[in-house]
């Protein structure tokens, strides 16, 4: 059974730092493109990040490009999300997602139950 | 950046058919994907490729892509439907992805 679990969210101030981490499970995580996803309480699905399969290649929307940087480890079947310079706007529940096993991969097919990051003074 | 246009909601009575809609440039040059979301949980994905199920993913729901607009289906509705809906394409031409605005479907 696919399993992604996200933690590491938080309470942080504007202008700080927060990682997160999604440990993955039962599939081959070296195999497939992986991504984070973003949603405000009550609101949309955001698209933030994706990372290729051997981790050489990321890509960002232009929200968060030069803020956030993700990174993965396939020894360890986790991903991680830096955030940097944390903005009121950055507040939302961050979801892990498995990119569908296409490169780039075109759509989500397993998701994880989320973590909520807070950013507030 | 592309945009992707979703009614705000969409009501049906149990047994019937709710459509909803996703509205895009050309988007049937696109492929479609849909995801169903309950209150607390993670988003599901229910349809790819424009029609094309998950395994698990019950036959009431289909999906069709054409011109500018995408469409998922849902016939013979029951009560556990209720969740939001979110349309979403990979935008090759920014390697970006995007959902749409977001249904709310509400069995009556």
């Amino acid at each position: 059974e696919v399993q992604l679990v996200e933690s590491g969210g938080g309470l942080v101030q504007p202008g700080g730092s927060l990682r997160l981490s999604c440990a993955a499970s039962g599939f081959t995580f070296s195999s497939h493109w992986m991504h984070w996803v973003r949603q405000v309480p009550g609101k949309g699905l955001v698209w933030v990040s994706r990372i290729n399969s051997d981790g050489s290649t990321t890509t960002y929307p232009d929200s968060v490009e030069g803020r956030f940087t993700i990174s993965r480890d396939n020894a360890k079947n986790t991903l991680h999300l830096q955030m940097n310079s944390l903005r009121v706007d950055d507040t939302a529940v961050y979801f892990c997602a498995r990119g569908d096993p296409r490169p780039p991969s075109f759509y989500f097919d397993y998701w994880g139950r989320g973590t909520l990051v807070t950013v507030s003074s | 950046s592309y945009v992707l246009t979703q009614p705000s909601s969409v009501s049906a009575a149990p047994g019937q058919t709710a459509r909803i809609p996703c509205g895009g440039n050309y988007i049937g040059t696109n492929s479609v994907h849909w995801y169903q979301q309950k209150p607390g949980q993670a988003p599901l994905l229910v349809v790819y490729d424009d029609s094309d199920r998950p395994s698990g993913i019950p036959e009431r729901f289909s999906g069709s892509n054409s011109g500018n607009t995408a469409t998922l289906t849902i016939t013979r509705v029951e009560a556990g439907d209720e969740a939001d809906y979110y349309c979403q394409v990979w935008d090759r031409s920014s390697d970006q992805y995007v959902f749409g605005t977001g249904t709310k479907v509400t069995v009556l």
